[in-house]
């Protein structure tokens, strides 16, 4: 079936620090690949997606590549600040018979940026 | 300028009393899905609507009803809540096969 693994958190990292969130899926066809991200008592928002094998994401500098031949998603970040301290989920959306579509979250990473 | 709205944004209500959690979207989406979530944990859908289609998921309780009574609008009912529901309830639309956008989220209490 499909699935998403991301790694365990809390990641703490010092403001200006590289980041690194790994996600590795397992999914039929070729699905959508997504990362959201959830701040402190609101809901989810998306941060960047690609649609396609070697497509890269990105956005307020953030980037994750779609690599088809390691089933990976991974999320980077070159430095990051205390305003970028969240919960991240890597999803992924395989098209499904009879319209709309089930996304599948993975278990989220918090992260904690340190001034 | 707000594209999926939840209201209330908290809920406290008493165990095995009735209650509902409304969304409206301003974006004309013709999916609407609601999410459970609980703490630390990842959004679990429980149903969503294609147009006017219900799509239930297998694991989802009976507890849990749903009604979409026009494009804008739908609702999430917990017809006798337990303990074990008080969560995070996410609305969320899209158009067709496409991204999902989240509403802020309805945390609710059960005493």
């Amino acid at each position: 079936g499909n699935s998403v693994t991301q790694m365990e958190g809390p990641v703490t990292l010092s403001e200006e620090a590289f980041l690194t969130i790994n996600c590795t899926y397992t999914a039929t066809g070729y699905p959508s690949l997504f990362w959201y991200v959830q701040y402190p008592g609101e809901g989810l928002q998306l941060l960047l997606k690609a649609t396609k094998a070697d497509d890269k994401g990105s956005n307020k500098g953030f980037e994750a590549t779609y690599r088809k031949e390691t089933t990976s998603f991974h999320l980077e970040k070159g430095s990051v600040q205390v305003s970028d301290s969240a919960v991240y989920f890597c999803a992924l959306s395989p098209l499904e018979i009879g319209g709309g579509f089930k996304t599948i979250f993975g278990a989220g990473t918090r992260l904690f940026v340190k001034a | 300028d707000a594209m999926v709205i939840q209201n209330p944004r908290y809920q406290v209500t008493q165990f095995g009393k009735p209650v509902t959690l409304s969304c409206s979207q301003t974006l004309n989406h013709n999916v609407m899905y609601w999410y459970q979530q609980k703490s630390s944990q990842a959004p679990k859908l429980l149903f969503h609507y294609y147009d006017k289609d219900f799509n239930n998921e297998a694991d989802t309780p009976d507890n849990f009803q749903s009604r979409r009574p026009n494009t804008s609008f739908c609702f999430l009912d917990i017809r006798s809540p337990g303990l074990g529901d008080a969560a995070m309830y996410l609305c969320a639309t899209s158009r067709g096969l496409a991204v999902q956008y989240f509403g802020p989220g309805t945390r609710l209490t059960v005493l």
